[in-house]
C-alpha cells in the first residue's frame, strides 16, 4: 500500500540558508500535518492543512511557512536556518479530520551546520 | 494545554514476557488516542488507534485500552520478542486537524 512520501530523506544546510521539505500524502488523504522531532525529543506539532487550507498551527517558528497544493502535496519552507533547527521533520496524512488515523512518513533529517 | 506522560521511560525484559506500557493525558476531551512504534532514527509506525468512544483495540499480540475519565491508556504486548525492541509513543488527538500531542515514549528492549 502507498505510504506518505517525504523528500529529501536527508538534507544538510548552513546557518542562514533556506530549506524546502516536501510531503506527498497517501492517495485520497486530504489532511497533512507537519511535526518536528529534535534529538531525544518527542515529535512536536508544527502546522496542519485540510483541503489545501491551513487548519491548525502549533509551535511553528515565524521563519517557517508551509502550504498544501492542489494535488494535496505539501511543502515546508524554512528560512534563516539556525543550528537548533536540526531535527527530524515528519509529515503525516489522514483522510478527513475527525477520528481518523494519522499515517507518518519516514521523515527528513535536517542538519544545520 | 494537553500533556501526555508515559511510564516507564525505559524498560528491559527477557523475551517471552508479557508487558504493559502506560500513557496518561491531562485533558480527557480527546477524539482518539494513537499508539506508535519508532525505531532509532526512523519514522513513526502506527500500531493502534482507539476512538474516544471505544474502550480497547487489538492487533495481533498488541492490545490497547482507553479510559477517558481517568485520562489513561495502556498498551499490552503479549509474548514479547526481540523484534519488539523500539520506542513506543502514545499520542492524543484533540480533534479536527489539531496535531497530535505526544508523550516522550517508552524505550523498550527485549533481551533474547
Amino acid at each position: 500500500a502507498a505510504g506518505v512520501i517525504q523528500s529529501p530523506r536527508h538534507l544538510i544546510k548552513e546557518k542562514r540558508e533556506t530549506a524546502t521539505l516536501k510531503c506527498y500524502p497517501i492517495p485520497r488523504h486530504d489532511t497533512v500535518y507537519w511535526y518536528q522531532q529534535g534529538p531525544g525529543q518527542d515529535p512536536q506539532f508544527l502546522i496542519s492543512f485540510y483541503e489545501k487550507m491551513q487548519s491548525d498551527k502549533g509551535s511553528i517558528p515565524d521563519r517557517f511557512s508551509a502550504q498544501q497544493f492542489s494535488d494535496y502535496h505539501s511543502e515546508l519552507n524554512m528560512s534563516s536556518l539556525e543550528l537548533g533547527d536540526s531535527a527530524l521533520y515528519f509529515c503525516a496524512s489522514s483522510l478527513g479530520t475527525l477520528n481518523t488515523e494519522a499515517f507518518f512518513g519516514q521523515g527528513t533529517r535536517l542538519t544545520v551546520v | 494545554k494537553q500533556e501526555v506522560t508515559q511510564i516507564p521511560a525505559a524498560l528491559s525484559v527477557p523475551e517471552g514476557e508479557n508487558l504493559v506500557l502506560n500513557c496518561s493525558f491531562t485533558d480527557s476531551a480527546i477524539y482518539n488516542l494513537q499508539w506508535f512504534r519508532q525505531d532509532p532514527g526512523k519514522g513513526l509506525t502506527s500500531l493502534l488507534l482507539i476512538q474516544s468512544s471505544q474502550r480497547e483495540q487489538t492487533s495481533g499480540r498488541l492490545n490497547a485500552s482507553l479510559d477517558k475519565s481517568s485520562g489513561r491508556s495502556t498498551l499490552y504486548i503479549a509474548a514479547s520478542q526481540p523484534g519488539d525492541s523500539a520506542t513506543y509513543l502514545c499520542a492524543a488527538s484533540g480533534g479536527g486537524a489539531d496535531g497530535l500531542t505526544f508523550g516522550k515514549g517508552t524505550h523498550l528492549i527485549i533481551q533474547p
